[in-house]
């Protein structure tokens, strides 16, 4: 079992939809968790970090995070050309500082 | 401005040759972390350093070596060994645990 999971998509939406980008992860103890844009050929950039249970809203972005279901999602509201990316999950398992990344999701928003 | 800086941005290797691939960050971090990303996948972890002079292997380690002698620069060599190391390769840091990472621009690695 992988211990950070995404859908790997693609995963298409029109325009001013709503994307919903999820996550799960396999450590109990994880404590810190984010989620990168990557556009293509170049680095990932944090767009959203959560620590703890609930709704994290930063502009159009929502991160989730549900610890007992061990899922943690993004929501991308209103989205727009330029969201197109892959989107990448990771997560802090335990005590450890080094982060733990999925393989990432690739968002395409269709004008 | 505070970033980190990886040179080259291309580099190619010929069999048998070690490369260094260069990361200097001017933020005053602790960690730094090398990563490799494969077409269409994830990141995995090389090495990571969290102190001047010590560094820690990660889940692909072999085939690679590091140093860390100042706190702002943390190379990475791709050995001989590594029989398969074309990819992306990225470096990031971060100032104390349980933070998200700032990343460099990256070195994209082929070899001829």
């Amino acid at each position: 079992q992988k211990e950070v999971e995404q859908n790997s998509g693609p995963l298409s939406v029109p325009e001013g939809a709503i994307a919903s980008l999820n996550c799960t992860y396999s450590d109990r103890g994880s404590q810190s968790f984010f989620w990168y844009r990557q556009y293509s050929g170049k680095s990932p950039e944090l767009i959203m970090s959560i620590y703890s249970n609930g709704d994290k809203e930063d502009g159009r972005f929502t991160a989730q995070l549900n610890k007992a279901s061990q899922y943690v999602s993004l929501l991308i509201r209103d989205s727009q050309p330029s969201d197109s990316a892959t989107y990448l999950c990771a997560v802090t398992p335990g005590s450890a500082r080094q982060l733990t990344f999925g393989s990432g999701t690739q968002l395409t928003v269709l004008p | 401005d505070g970033g980190i800086t990886q040179s080259p941005k291309y580099l190619f290797r010929k069999e048998g040759q070690n490369v260094t691939l260069s990361c200097e960050q001017n933020l005053n971090h602790d960690a730094m972390y090398w990563y490799r990303q494969d077409p269409g996948q994830g990141l995995r972890l090389i090495y990571y350093s969290q102190i001047v002079n010590d560094f820690q292997k990660g889940d692909i380690a072999e085939g690679y070596s590091v140093s860390r002698e100042k706190k702002e620069s943390f190379p990475l060599t791709v050995t001989s060994a590594q029989k398969n190391p074309t990819a992306f390769y990225l470096c990031a840091s971060n100032l104390r645990d349980g933070e998200g990472y700032t990343f460099g621009s990256g070195t994209r690695l082929t070899v001829v």
